[in-house]
């Protein structure tokens, strides 16, 4: 069963800190990722999508990427009260064309003001 | 330009009845997921449709059905509703070019009684 795996927290940080959510998966063929947001009761909703090794930063959000250590991450910077929230990882899992996104249970992430 | 829409917001069954969720995609997307959330559980790959053909299923049984039309909006139908098929079902979108990137709709709550 290929996967993926969250810490399913929650993780609690001061406002203003950096939080650090992080995903692991099991299918080295993977080529994209993804972190969504999920607000208790809403849908989910995308934060940035990755697929080279490396960083990519979109304001205060980076995702680091690891394709040899499988890991994929996402750093909130100057976290906010509103980032209060579910972050879902995904990544693509199965055969080219036929890949569907799978997705980790996810990460609670408190924000204390 | 509208995002994906689901219908109805919340749906009430009764055992052994049959249930029918509908979702349209954005404009311009063809391909619709759907996805099951039930209660502390993370999202669980369903269906996936695209050209009005079904290119992936995930491990459910056959009671979950769906399908996509000429115009790319889909229908999900669950047949001999279970108390566990309470859930929250998500529908999402992707074009053909923008990778394995999907968008969610608002979802569909269903609630077996």
């Amino acid at each position: 069963q290929k996967e993926v795996e969250q810490n399913s927290g929650p993780l609690s940080v001061p406002e203003g800190a950096i939080a650090s959510l992080n995903c692991t998966y099991s299918d080295r063929g993977s080529q994209s990722f993804f972190w969504y947001r999920q607000y208790s009761g809403k849908s989910p909703e995308l934060i940035m999508s990755i697929y080279s090794n490396g960083d990519k930063e979109d304001g205060r959000f980076t995702a680091q990427l690891n394709k040899a250590s499988q890991y994929v991450s996402l750093l909130i910077r100057d976290s906010q009260p509103s980032d209060s929230a579910t972050y879902l990882c995904a990544v693509n899992i199965g055969n080219s064309g036929y890949s569907t996104l799978t997705f980790g249970k996810g990460t609670m992430l408190l924000v204390s003001p | 330009e509208a995002g994906v829409t689901q219908s109805p917001t919340h749906l009430i069954k009764t055992r052994g009845q049959q249930a029918t969720l509908r979702c349209s995609p954005i404009s311009g997307h063809t391909s619709v997921y759907w996805y099951q959330q039930a209660l502390g559980l993370g999202l669980q790959f369903l269906l996936w449709y695209d050209e009005g053909e079904e290119r992936n299923r995930g491990n459910f049984p056959p009671r979950f059905s769906g399908r996509q039309f000429p115009n790319y909006s889909s229908e999900l139908n669950v047949n001999a509703l279970e108390l566990e098929d309470s859930a929250l079902y998500l529908c999402a979108s992707s074009s053909r070019f923008s990778g394995n990137t999907i968008y969610f709709g608002e979802g569909s709550w269903l609630t077996v009684v």
